[in-house]
């Protein structure tokens, strides 16, 4: 079945340091993949996306590509804040009809510490 | 906009008591699911509904009852808690297939 291997955690970084986050994945297909963050006593919120091989999904700094060839979507961050110390987690999606394409496949989740 | 809003944030429950998690959307997404998380195990499906009236197993449905009588609700039932049913739970919902999947904020529960 479909399964998605994030780097094991935690991850202590200094304020401006550079951020990759490694995620592989196991799947049929061109699943679609998703990095969520989880901040401190909060839910789940997607970061970015990505639908297609090549693609890549950004936002608030963070970058990830979707690389078929490697399988992976590793995250990407040029300068991490205090604020963004939290969990993520890698995803995917299956390219499926019905119910299976609504379905999550997550990984452990990976919490980032960024100290002052 | 409310979007998925999920009931209690935080439960103690004693070991044999039923609950229900409460899950309600307002996107009129036909698509709803439960997940839990636990540390080290990332989150895991437990059920799913792909519209009113249709629900289906996931990962981990042992220990669980979902119904889906409304579209906008999706409450997950607890039907004798065991202190392995300490997790957090999350609501999931998704317009269709290929759409974002929105999520809760969580409930916190500990079964003592």
């Amino acid at each position: 079945g479909d399964s998605v291997t994030q780097m094991e955690g935690p991850v202590t970084l200094s304020e401006e340091a550079f951020l990759t986050i490694n995620c592989t994945y196991t799947a049929t297909g061109y699943p679609s993949l998703f990095w969520y963050v989880q901040y401190p006593g909060e839910g789940l919120q997607l970061l970015l996306k990505a639908t297609k091989a090549d693609d890549k999904g950004s936002n608030k700094g963070f970058e990830a590509t979707y690389r078929k060839e490697t399988t992976s979507f590793h995250l990407e961050k040029g300068s991490v804040q205090v604020s963004d110390s939290a969990v993520y987690f890698c995803a995917l999606r299956p390219l499926a009809r019905g119910a299976g394409s609504y379905q999550l496949t997550f990984g452990k989740g990976t919490k980032l510490s960024v100290i002052p | 906009n409310a979007g998925v809003t999920q009931t209690p944030k935080f439960q103690v429950l004693k070991t044999g008591q039923s609950m229900t998690l409460q899950c309600a959307q307002d996107m009129n997404h036909e698509y709803m699911s439960w997940y839990r998380q636990d540390p080290g195990m990332g989150l895991r499906l437990i059920h799913y509904s792909v519209g009113a009236g249709i629900t289906d197993q996931g990962e981990v449905p042992n220990g669980y009852n979902v119904s889906r009588s409304t579209t906008e609700d999706f409450p997950l039932r607890l039907l004798s808690a065991a202190p392995s049913q300490t997790s957090v739970y999350f609501c999931a919902s998704s317009y269709s297939a290929g759409n974002t999947i929105y999520f809760g904020e969580g409930s916190w529960l500990t079964v003592v």
